[in-house]
């Protein structure tokens, strides 16, 4: 079964580094999103991204955040400053809708981002 | 305000025994929605979702869910279970419209007692 897959499964990175966290969508997806979880709470959507450009993005995802695809087959989210609060599991997803009928939203298994 | 409700923030059940898990959501329009299992430091699998036709939808592992849009509810359930389900799960709710956000209840971490 296609996978959604992510890279590194763990990265620890000191305050105010910048971090690449990449994500491999299942091919033939076209729209990518990427969901942050911080330890013990609840899944929290960041972006969504559909035709090469943002399409929805909440308000975590401010000006520290980016989101490129840069080669047709990665979608990375880069944080340009990291802090304290951004240790958290982030997970990438991916998802076709095709003539009305949805064919998958299908989750990465993490990267856990651990912010010193 | 959209929202998804999981009422029950830990459930402990005997093995063998049948499983429901709650959840309530509010949502503007006619929702997609989906049940995702979480076992400690591991990713979201999908168990099952709904998007139309019949309410009651089967997944994987002998779960099942039925979307109630009376009671604005799509419970969990599974008649037997193992100790292997013991995990977090969550429920989600989505637009019909492509790309936008899931939104996440809080989940229920299921224990299983022997």
């Amino acid at each position: 079964e296609p996978e959604v897959t992510q890279t590194p499964s763990h990265q620890v990175t000191q305050m105010g580094q910048e971090v690449i966290l990449r994500c491999v969508p299942i091919s033939n997806h076209l729209y990518f999103y990427w969901y942050r979880q911080i330890l013990g709470q609840k899944v929290e959507f960041l972006v969504s991204f559909y035709n090469n450009e943002i399409s929805e993005k909440s308000e975590i995802f401010d000006d520290q955040f980016s989101v490129e695809r840069p080669d047709g087959s990665n979608f990375t989210l880069k944080i340009r400053s990291t802090k304290l609060e951004d240790s958290a599991m982030y997970f990438c997803a991916s998802g076709l809708r095709f003539r009305g009928r949805d064919y998958g939203y299908t989750f990465g298994s993490g990267t856990r981002l651990t912010v010193v | 305000a959209q929202s998804v409700t999981q009422p029950d923030i830990h459930i402990t059940v005997s093995e063998g025994a049948s499983l429901e898990l709650r959840c309530n959501y509010s949502y503007g329009a006619t929702p997609y929605l989906f049940w995702y299992v979480q076992s400690p430091g591991q990713g979201l699998q999908l168990l099952l979702k709904y998007f139309s036709g019949d309410t009651l939808v089967q997944g994987i592992k002998g779960f099942e869910a039925e979307f109630k849009r009376s009671q604005s509810s799509f419970n969990l359930r599974k008649p037997s279970v193992h100790w292997s389900d013991a995990a977090e799960y969550f429920c989600a709710v989505g637009a019909r419209q492509a790309g936008t956000a899931l939104i996440f209840g809080k989940g229920t971490t299921l224990s299983v007692s022997s």
